[in-house]
């Protein structure tokens, strides 16, 4: 079993819809909690980054880590096109040099 | 703003030919990461440098050696390859003790 599991998809929802992606884990020592999103064929991009529980929002995304659960959420509102990709969430231990764990990634499709 | 440079973008080797890889951080950032991600998987894990010392390693085939030079750039050295190392490789730089990682658009290596 993976240490992080993450629903592959695809999804698919139209433009406007709330988005709901969702991770869970095992590894209680993992402290950092992060969400990429990564476009075919590019490198990951950064968007979302949470230490610990709790929420965190930064404009149309929500990040919520729930420890006690070991279950990440990020919500997208008001999703458009633009949004289609592979969300990754990953999470590490801290450290320094900490590497990052992965989950599986799950493409969303955003349509007209 | 400045972000993680990758080269070649893309590569194509015959089996048991050699490959380099390099990657250089974005400026001031001392930890330089490498992974590897197959078709349709999450990116692995492969070795970290920070301040130009190995600091972790994954699941990196011995046939695989990188290093991290003094302008803190790293390169990837790939001997003996096999199909199944075609993938993307992506390097990623952060700063000492930051769980925020950002990544490069990765070199599409393709093993005929």
């Amino acid at each position: 079993q993976k240490e992080v599991e993450q629903d592959p998809g695809p999804l698919s929802v139209p433009e406007g819809a709330i988005v709901s992606l969702n991770c869970t884990y095992s590894n209680s020592a993992f402290q950092y909690f992060m969400w990429y999103r990564q476009y075919s064929r590019k490198g990951p991009e950064l968007l979302m980054y949470t230490y610990s529980s709790g929420n965190k929002e930064d404009g149309r995304f929500t990040a919520q880590v729930d420890k006690s659960s070991k279950y990440i959420s990020l919500f997208i509102r008001d999703s458009q096109p633009s949004d289609s990709a592979t969300y990754l969430c990953a999470m590490s231990g801290g450290g320094t040099a900490s590497k990052l764990t992965f989950g599986t990634g799950t493409r969303l499709q955003v349509t007209l | 703003a400045a972000g993680v440079i990758q080269s070649p973008r893309h590569l194509i080797k015959e089996k048991r030919e050699t490959a380099t890889l390099k990657c250089y951080p974005i400026p001031r950032h001392d930890t330089v990461y490498w992974y590897q991600q197959g078709p349709g998987q999450d990116p692995q894990f492969l070795i970290s440098f920070y301040e130009k010392m190995q600091s972790d390693k994954g699941s990196i085939p011995d046939r695989f050696s990188a290093q991290q030079f003094s302008d803190y750039h790293s390169e990837l050295n790939m001997s003996s390859l096999e199909l199944g190392d075609s993938a993307l490789y992506f390097c990623a730089s952060s700063e000492q003790l930051a769980e925020k990682l950002f990544f490069g658009s990765g070199t599409q290596l393709s093993v005929l």
